[in-house]
This record gives C-alpha cells, sequence and structure tokens, in this order.
C-alpha cells in the first residue's frame, strides 16, 4: 500500500514558466511533509519542508502548499530555470516510533526546457 | 558541520555473491540511520532503520541485511545476491525528526 503518491512520473515546462508537482498521502498520522530534489547517481537533497499546522510555506522560488482536508500537497517553482531539472521526491513522516520514518514517493522527472 | 559519507559509488557483483556497502556519519552522535533503495519505477523505498548501536529495524522482508557496529557506522550486507538486487542504495541520517541528508549513493549492478 502506497502511503504517498506522485502520480506524474514525469513533467515538462518551458524556462520561466510555474512548475506544479503534485503529491498524495493517504496516513492521517503525518504530519511532517518534505520535498527531496535528485540528480541522476547522487543522493537527495533536501529542498523544502512544511509541517501540518501550516498550508503554505515558501523559500525563494520554491513554495509548498498543503490541504490537509485533501491529504493533498504541491510544489511550485516559479519561474522554473534549466536547472530546475531533475526528479522531485515527495516525502512524509509522522509522529512516534516508526513513524517518524520519511516515507518517499516515487518521484516525478522535471525537465525545464530553455 | 555534517557529512555523511557511503562507499563504494558503484559496484558490479555476479549472482550469488556477498555485499557489503558502508556508510558512515561524522558531525553528529547518535543519529538514526537509514537505508534506502532507488529501484526503476519504484522510487526511494526504505530497506532498514536504526536508532541505535546494535538497533536494526526492517521495514520490508528481502535478501538483505543491516548491522551498526559502531555509533555513525551504518553497514548493508548480503551473503548472497540475486538480480533483483540490482539498484541504487542510499544511506541517509537524520536527528531533527523527518529531515533527512542523503550519501551520495551506491549504484549495484548484479550480473
Amino acid at each position: 500500500d502506497q502511503q504517498v503518491k506522485q502520480n506524474s512520473p514525469s513533467l515538462s515546462v518551458q524556462e520561466g514558466r510555474i512548475s506544479i508537482l503534485n503529491c498524495d498521502y493517504t496516513n492521517s498520522m503525518f504530519d511532517y511533509f518534505l520535498w527531496y530534489k535528485k540528480y541522476p547517481a547522487e543522493g537527495p537533497t533536501f529542498l523544502i519542508s512544511i509541517s501540518s499546522i501550516k498550508d503554505k510555506n515558501e523559500d525563494g522560488r520554491f513554495t509548498v502548499f498543503l490541504n490537509k482536508s485533501a491529504k493533498h500537497l504541491s510544489l511550485h517553482i516559479v519561474p522554473s530555470q534549466p536547472g530546475d531539472s531533475a526528479v522531485y521526491f515527495c516525502a512524509a513522516s509522522g509522529y512516534g516510533g516508526s513513524q517518524g520514518n520519511l516515507i518517499f514517493g516515487k518521484g516525478t522527472k522535471l525537465s525545464v526546457k530553455p | 558541520s555534517q557529512t555523511i559519507h557511503q562507499w563504494p559509488a558503484t559496484l558490479v557483483q555476479p549472482v550469488g555473491s556477498p555485499l557489503s556497502l558502508e556508510c558512515t556519519v561524522e558531525g553528529t552522535s547518535n543519529p538514526n540511520l537509514y537505508w534506502y533503495r532507488q529501484a526503476a519505477g519504484r522510487g526511494l523505498q526504505l530497506l532498514f532503520y536504526s536508532v541505535g548501536i546494535g538497533q536494526i529495524s526492517s521495514e520490508v522482508p528481502q535478501n538483505l541485511s543491516a548491522s551498526r557496529p559502531q555509533d555513525r557506522q551504518f553497514i548493508l550486507s548480503s551473503k548472497k545476491l540475486l538480480l533483483s538486487d540490482s539498484g541504487f542504495y542510499l544511506c541517509a541520517w537524520t536527528q531533527t525528526r523527518g529531515l533527512a541528508f542523503f550519501g551520495q549513493g551506491t549504484r549495484l549492478t548484479v550480473v
């Protein structure tokens, strides 16, 4: 059973436009959500996070939105740049014991075209 | 500052051979340590996690095992590799709940 779902395996966007990556989760115990960016043959790097007490967190060109009632979060990148081309993983964790472990989605490969 | 080292970067092993991947963390004490695997189309799958020396929890049944002989050392092993063990293996550590830092990964190809 997949607890964190990224239903779009790939996304292609023109440079300068907005990229929107989506993520859905099923476990209502999740209260902390993160986005990671991964280049080929490298480990993922942390991008941005949001806790369940917020519905929006912004860091430069990156904004994460959380809709708890829909169990949905999204990452917006504005404006998109070619260097943003990578695989983006959504991750979630809950509180206590193994719930604190990060559970990842399958990832969305973003291609930003010049 | 904290750093995480993982090696080797790439590995080609025959079916039935043993495996040992090592991960060490510097600059922190008593971290939570994790092994993830990225297989094609499968995302990042949590294999093992450890909250302390000698304490290992397995998330999925498999052909692999993990050990934590020292506070900042985490080892992924197998006695006999299968073709299905091929993938990209990532070690990670956390101190603050949820925020994980990853190593550079090991590309394992079982032939």
